[in-house]
């Protein structure tokens, strides 16, 4: 089946640091998502991108909607100790009404 | 409710039992999604029922596991005979009818022993 593959895997970074993560994808997706899990709860949306090239924030977030459909960022600027967590990209398969597709997660440690 | 709510938060369980685990989805949400998530993976994908159609049982990693949603409503997880395999969090998320921004609930840890 579709695989998103999402790195980096972990990162620690200094508070007031920016940072970037990413998933690509040997295959199109029509939807790009990215989750944020906070410890012992079920992963909240942050930000849904819906075209080809679409570039969209919420706060200090901001993430991308790769050209060719097989990729997606996302960067977090000024990081703050909440941001810790682990972050889940997610995309819908072209395929008609399918379930989110999701990588392994990137776990963010912010060091104050 | 507000959210979707899941229950037990936690269960352990010894090797061989069957297991239950529950899924109260958003009010109105026809769509609702399992997912299990083990220790530093992903969220795989299980299974998904969108209003009264047959659900997609295609994630399913054997027949030792089970779903069903009752009058379009609460859902019902069953692992048959568990192993130990079967330990992680499962997840359940509930959506409008197409909509791909998903709601999760807190997750069930469930622990084989």
């Amino acid at each position: 089946g579709q695989q998103l593959n999402q790195s980096p895997q972990s990162m620690f970074i200094q508070e007031g640091e920016d940072v970037s993560m990413n998933c690509t994808s040997s295959s199109i997706f029509n939807t790009w998502l990215w989750y944020k899990q906070d410890p012992g709860e079920g992963p909240v949306l942050l930000i849904a991108l819906y075209k080809a090239g679409e570039l969209t924030s919420n706060g200090r977030l901001t993430a991308q909607f790769g050209i060719t459909r097989k990729d997606s960022f996302l960067n977090i600027s000024a990081s703050i100790p909440s941001d810790v967590g682990i972050y889940f990209c997610a995309g819908q398969p072209t395929l008609g009404n399918t379930p989110l597709v999701f990588g392994k997660g990137t776990r963010l440690s912010v060091i104050a | 409710g507000a959210g979707v709510s899941q229950s037990p938060s936690n269960k352990v369980t010894e090797k061989g039992k069957d297991v239950e685990l529950r899924c109260d989805p958003i009010s109105g949400h026809t769509a609702l999604y399992w997912y299990r998530q083990s220790l530093g993976q992903g969220l795989e994908f299980l299974i998904y029922f969108q209003g009264n159609s047959a659900p997609d049982k295609s994630g399913l990693p054997s027949d030792r596991f089970s779903a069903e949603r009752t009058g379009g409503s609460v859902s019902t997880l069953t692992i048959q005979r568990t192993q130990q395999e079967d330990s992680a969090v499962y997840l359940c998320a509930s959506s409008l009818e197409g909509g791909n921004g998903y709601t999760f609930g807190s997750g069930t840890r469930l622990t084989v022993v």
